[in-house]
């Protein structure tokens, strides 16, 4: 099975700083027939179901700001949050899906603001 | 797209509960569908997840053999039946649509519905 980490469990950063949260997987998610790595994000704020930002690794999904972005390959992954919002404090967890149907979330990071 | 979750509620260890998810604004048998949980104030935690067609299905090793999931397209619905609940269980249950076919990320959420398990 894949396990997912993250780093660190929890962060402030002042509004308008950049936030930094890496995710690695024990073994790669990155298919080699079509060089895709197999890594989502999603961002949960409080009384609400997560919701995506970014899959394969680095796209954003549609009306996701571009503030959010993706980045990394193989078994070490980036969310870069510049110019952090009020609105983007959340809980952030990335989420490896090179073995759907079956997949495994990293233990989230939890953003605020300092 | 809506996903509403519903058949959650108190249940004794050991018991049974039948949690459906009834989807709209999309066709339905063209996407794969999960469950996902999350236990009071902790992570989320992939439970169960089934392609379009019902061909592949896919189960925690916390669940495995006590869950069974299953849809039926004609009524636009996926179904989680829990068996031999444990107390680990309790938690808020989403059903989540696959974005892509059954690409294994997911686009749309339900609310949730709480299963907890107690005597």
């Amino acid at each position: 099975d894949i396990v997912m980490t993250q780093s660190p469990d929890s962060l402030a950063v002042s509004l308008g700083e950049r936030a930094t949260i890496n995710c690695k997987s024990s073994q790669s998610v990155l298919y080699s027939s079509n060089n895709k790595n197999y890594l989502a994000w999603y961002q949960q704020k409080p009384g609400q179901p997560p919701k995506l930002l970014i899959y394969w690794a680095s796209t954003r999904e549609s009306g996701v700001p571009d503030r959010f972005i993706g980045s990394g390959s193989g078994t070490d992954f980036t969310l870069t949050i510049n110019s952090l919002q009020a609105e983007d404090v959340a809980v952030y967890y990335c989420q490896q899906y090179y073995t759907a149907p079956i997949v495994a979330f990293g233990p989230g990071t939890k953003v605020d603001i300092k | 797209v809506q996903l509403v979750e519903s058949g959650g509620g108190l249940v004794q260890p050991g018991g049974s509960l039948r949690l459906s998810c009834v989807a709209s604004g999309f066709i339905f048998d063209e996407y794969g569908m999960h469950w996902v949980r999350q236990a009071p104030g902790k992570g989320l935690e992939w439970v169960s997840g089934i392609t379009w067609n019902s061909g592949s299905k896919g189960y925690a090793d916390s669940v495995k053999g006590r869950f069974t999931i299953s849809r039926d397209n004609a009524e636009n619905s996926l179904y989680l039946q829990m068996n031999s609940l444990r107390l680990e269980d309790t938690a808020l249950y989403y059903c989540a649509k696959d974005r892509g076919g059954n690409s294994g990320y997911y686009d749309y959420w339900g609310q949730g519905i709480l299963v907890t398990v107690s005597s």
